[in-house]
């Protein structure tokens, strides 16, 4: 079974800082490795997709990468706001086996 | 289009009743997934259905739970009897080509309280 690992469990910054949150998983044959922020009470909302044949994807100030061959993604956030204080969670999709999901980084920007 | 659509938001209920969650995918999505999320756990994945038929239901916690798909459309995670521990939130979230890679769509939840 597939596992995700998030590091760090809780961040928090000042406003304007540059950040990476990373995430580890054990299965490399994965199709692709989604991140989502959750802000507390509601959904996930999904921020980027990386297929298993990209290596990364950017969206305004996030970038995220993936590194099959290491097992592990990054996400990041460039010139921090506090609208981006929210769990940040990872997950991995493998074909007909389960997609696990990381238990996420909690993520706190400072005005 | 209105996105994922789950009902009720909030169900509380005591224990032993029998508890119904709905979910209705995006429109055009041939794969919807059940998840639970507490605070112990984090997010577990239960069951998830490809072109309606369940492919991996290895996470329903027991017997108590059940899922169906009767059409494209609709899905329904029941409960029977419920139980305390039972407590959580549950998404339902949908994709279009899943094996291919496709993105993940979530439902708002429903916060279930059993008491």
């Amino acid at each position: 079974k597939q596992e995700v690992t998030q590091i760090p469990a809780a961040l928090s910054v000042p406003e304007g800082e540059n950040l990476v949150l990373n995430c580890s998983f054990t299965d490399s044959a994965i199709y692709n490795l989604q991140w989502f922020r959750q802000d507390p009470g509601k959904g996930l909302t999904s921020l980027l997709l990386i297929q298993s044949s990209q290596r990364e994807q950017t969206s305004g100030r996030l970038n995220a990468s993936l590194d099959k061959s290491s097992g592990r993604s990054t996400l990041y956030i460039a010139a921090s706001q506090p609208g981006d204080s929210a769990t940040y969670l990872c997950v991995g999709a493998a074909g007909r086996r389960a997609l696990t999901f990381g238990s996420g980084t909690r993520l706190q920007v400072q005005p | 289009d209105a996105g994922v659509i789950q009902s009720p938001r909030h169900e509380v209920t005591e224990m032993g009743q029998e508890v119904t969650l709905r979910c209705k995918p995006i429109s055009g999505h041939n794969s919807l997934f059940w998840y639970r999320q507490t605070m112990m756990r984090g997010l577990e994945l239960l069951i998830y259905f490809n072109n309606n038929v369940p492919i991996d239901d290895s996470g329903m916690p027991e017997d108590r739970f059940s899922a169906k798909m009767p059409n494209a459309s609709f899905s329904t995670l029941k409960i029977q009897p419920s139980e305390p521990r039972d407590s959580a939130v549950y998404f339902c979230a949908s994709s279009f080509g899943y094996d291919s890679g496709g993105v993940l769509f979530f439902g708002s939840g429903t916060q279930l309280s059993v008491l």
